[in-house]
């Protein structure tokens, strides 16, 4: 199975900060990469597929980028609705897989 | 609009099974797949399966693999999922979610509100 490290597992940051995010697979999966964020008590929710698209609905504040292994995720003006867990998915091969996770809290 | 409704908290026993819907609502049924995804109190998200709404083909994870089930009512336009011969490490919110693609090899675009399944003694 492929394995996705998400990089850090948490991060504290205020309010207008420039926030990033990385998910490393342990094998190529070119652009099957997908970023969910996830609240307390709610499902996740898709921001980004094709490792760049933006989901529908989803600010323009949150891009992502990359491609075969190394992915990452930018929030560029962290809004305080944006505190949450986010998680990278690929769906390149079976079985699918996620990351473990990275928590962004406030400052 | 779009939405996905399971069904509600269920409680069971070491050795019990459980089934739990989805239904789903706001666009044509057949046209994008359902996978399962788990996740473990404080855990992470744990991929379990998915099944073609189109003609019933199934992939399930190699972990959960005889013990699982994953079937569709087209007319009801609800998928179902069965684990058996449950265990406590069972216990997690368990989600539906819709394939953003129609194989499994797809991001998920809508997902469930989640079913809490407990499984203690």
């Amino acid at each position: 199975a492929i394995q996705l490290t998400q990089s850090p597992s948490s991060l504290s940051a205020s309010v207008g900060d420039r926030v990033t995010i990385t998910c490393r697979a342990s094998q190529g999966i070119t652009s099957a990469l997908a970023w969910y964020q996830q609240k307390p008590g709610k499902p996740p929710q898709l921001l980004i597929f094709d490792a760049s698209s933006l989901a529908s609905g989803v600010p323009s504040r949150f891009r992502g980028s990359g491609s075969v292994t190394d992915f990452t995720l930018t929030i560029r003006s962290l809004q305080p609705e944006d505190f949450a867990t986010y998680y990278c998915q690929q769906f390149n091969s079976y079985p699918l897989t996620f990351g473990g996770g990275t928590k962004v809290e406030i400052k | 609009q779009v939405h996905l409704v399971q069904s509600g908290a269920e409680v069971k026993k070491p050795g019990a099974s459980v089934k739990v819907s989805c239904e789903a609502y706001g666009y044509t049924f057949t046209t994008s797949g359902i996978t399962w995804v788990r996740q473990a109190p404080g855990q992470g998200l744990e991929w379990m399966g998915w099944i073609s709404t189109y003609n019933g083909n199934t992939n399930y994870a190699q972990k959960i693999q005889g013990r699982v089930t994953m079937t569709r009512d087209t007319p009801r336009s609800t998928a179902y999922m069965e684990l058996r011969s449950l265990r406590s490490d069972d216990t997690a919110v368990y989600y539906c979610a819709r394939g953003r693609y129609t194989s499994t090899y797809t991001p998920f675009d809508f997902w469930g509100p989640g079913t809490l399944v407990t499984v203690s003694s």
